[in-house]
């Protein structure tokens, strides 16, 4: 069965500085995708990043980072230079490219960024 | 711009009444999904659609069905509501079970 593991609840970052939000997952597909969601104090989920399993490259999408280890089976989200508005909680999850089956999510990370 | 449109942002409902939560998308998605957010337990898999009148249980179906008449349109029922259903559910859909999601705005569902 698959597993996402996000193992910090809350964190702090100063403004304009990088922060780091922790993913592992587990899996025994060879082909899979990571997502990673942004979900604001508004409610709604935004799709921030993808990355397939066999893509080479990390992905990025503006101040955003996918940093892809899969041998240790991580997926870390980066943001560069936070800013106020980045202050979410944020979800990774997982998808397998074979099959049929629905993303799982893990338990989120809050990030609270400060002035 | 794209749309998946969930009909209330907040409801309040008396224990054992049966609600209704609606789910509208307009991207021709063929698959839909209702998703139930607690703190602390992320998001949980309630029941997910992959085409008009089919059905998939997820991993807490207890308590809930689902309806699918149409393409468009995937509705949550809570036959008879209880307090431990208070949550905010989450409406989404995709081109691929598997792939990205759109989701909507959220109704955060108080049962008193």
């Amino acid at each position: 069965a698959q597993k996402i593991t996000q193992t910090q609840p809350g964190m702090f970052v100063q403004e304009k500085e990088a922060v780091t939000l922790d993913c592992t997952y587990d899996t025994s597909d060879p082909s899979y995708g990571l997502f990673w969601y942004k979900q604001p104090s508004s409610g709604e989920m935004i799709f921030l990043i993808y990355q397939g399993s066999y893509d080479q490259q990390n992905a990025t999408e503006g101040r955003y980072s996918l940093n892809f280890q899969k041998a240790r089976k991580s997926a870390n989200l980066v943001i560069s230079a936070s800013q106020l508005g980045d202050s979410a909680m944020y979800f990774c999850a997982m998808s397998r490219n074979s099959g049929n089956t629905p993303l799982v999510f893990g338990k989120g990370t809050r990030l609270s960024v400060i002035a | 711009d794209v749309k998946v449109t969930q009909s209330s942002r907040y409801l309040v409902k008396r224990t054992g009444e049966k609600v209704f939560l609606e789910c509208v998308q307009d991207m021709d998605h063929e698959n839909m999904f209702w998703y139930r957010q607690d703190p602390g337990l992320g998001l949980r898999l309630i029941y997910f659609s992959y085409d008009v009148k089919m059905k998939e249980k997820g991993d807490i179906p207890e308590g809930y069905s689902v309806s699918r008449e149409k393409k468009e349109r995937f509705s949550l029922i809570l036959e008879s509501a209880s307090t431990n259903q208070t949550s905010m559910y989450l409406c989404a859909s995709s081109l691929r079970v598997g792939g990205g999601y759109t989701f909507g705005s959220g109704t955060r569902l108080t049962v008193v």
